[in-house]
């Protein structure tokens, strides 16, 4: 199985729309990241979480807003969804002790119509 | 912007030809990392490089580090048509008081049959 998990995969909405992606990691890792992806460039940092009280705004944070309900879980929103908004997300995590890599979880294609 | 630049960002070769990619960076860095990403997939860890160090290997991957220049070379030797992808470095330091990564444009590498 998995690390880490998100869910949807896919998702195609209209623009207004409240739209919830969820992450789930079994690595017992106490942080946890949400980027996005658009076509040709890198990743952009949404927001940031190094254990479940703690909750930091990244690059480009507007628009969006999460929640940590758990360490293994780690929610973004988009209240309002916009056109500009579609693009892939990933979640990422990663442990604290030394010099560490981030464990992606596989993507979720957002499409805002 | 704080994001590396890599260089190129589109490489394509032929199989069994070394591919060559360069990250350049403009702050201080705990240790530079590289990430592959299958298209519309997560990205996976290749290699971290420390700050104090100046080169390493992992099978076909040799990256190097030069910090007074701030830049990082990846090579991948006698490549194949499976290291199709792109691939991002990524510079792991403080930037406003936390521990963040932040990733490059990524090069895109096609390895020709």
């Amino acid at each position: 199985d998995a690390d880490v998990t998100q869910t949807p995969r896919n998702r195609i909405t209209k623009t207004g729309k409240r739209i919830m992606l969820e992450c789930s990691q079994t690595k017992g890792h106490d942080r946890m990241y949400w980027y996005r992806q658009d076509p040709g460039l890198g990743l952009r940092l949404i927001y940031y979480s190094f254990d479940v009280k703690d909750i930091n705004k990244g690059e480009i944070s507007d628009g969006y807003s999460v929640s940590r309900q758990a360490q293994a879980k780690f929610s973004l929103s988009l209240e309002s969804a916009i056109p500009n908004q579609t693009a892939l997300y990933f979640c990422a995590t990663r442990g604290t002790s030394g010099h560490n890599e981030q464990f992606f979880g596989p993507g979720t294609r957002l499409t805002v119509l | 912007s704080q994001q590396g630049e890599e260089d190129p960002q589109a490489l394509s070769i032929q199989e069994g030809e070394n591919a060559t990619m360069n990250c350049s960076y403009k702050t201080s860095i705990n240790n530079l990392q590289w990430y592959r990403q299958n298209s519309g997939r997560g990205l996976v860890h290749l290699i971290l490089i420390r700050s104090n160090e100046r080169e390493k290997h992992s099978g076909r991957l040799r990256v190097t580090l030069d910090t007074s220049k701030k830049s990082s070379s990846l090579l991948i030797t006698a490549s194949r048509a499976a290291d199709t992808a792109s691939y991002f470095c990524a510079t792991d330091g403080i930037i406003q008081g936390a521990q963040k990564l932040v990733f490059g444009q990524g090069t895109r590498l096609t390895i020709n049959p």
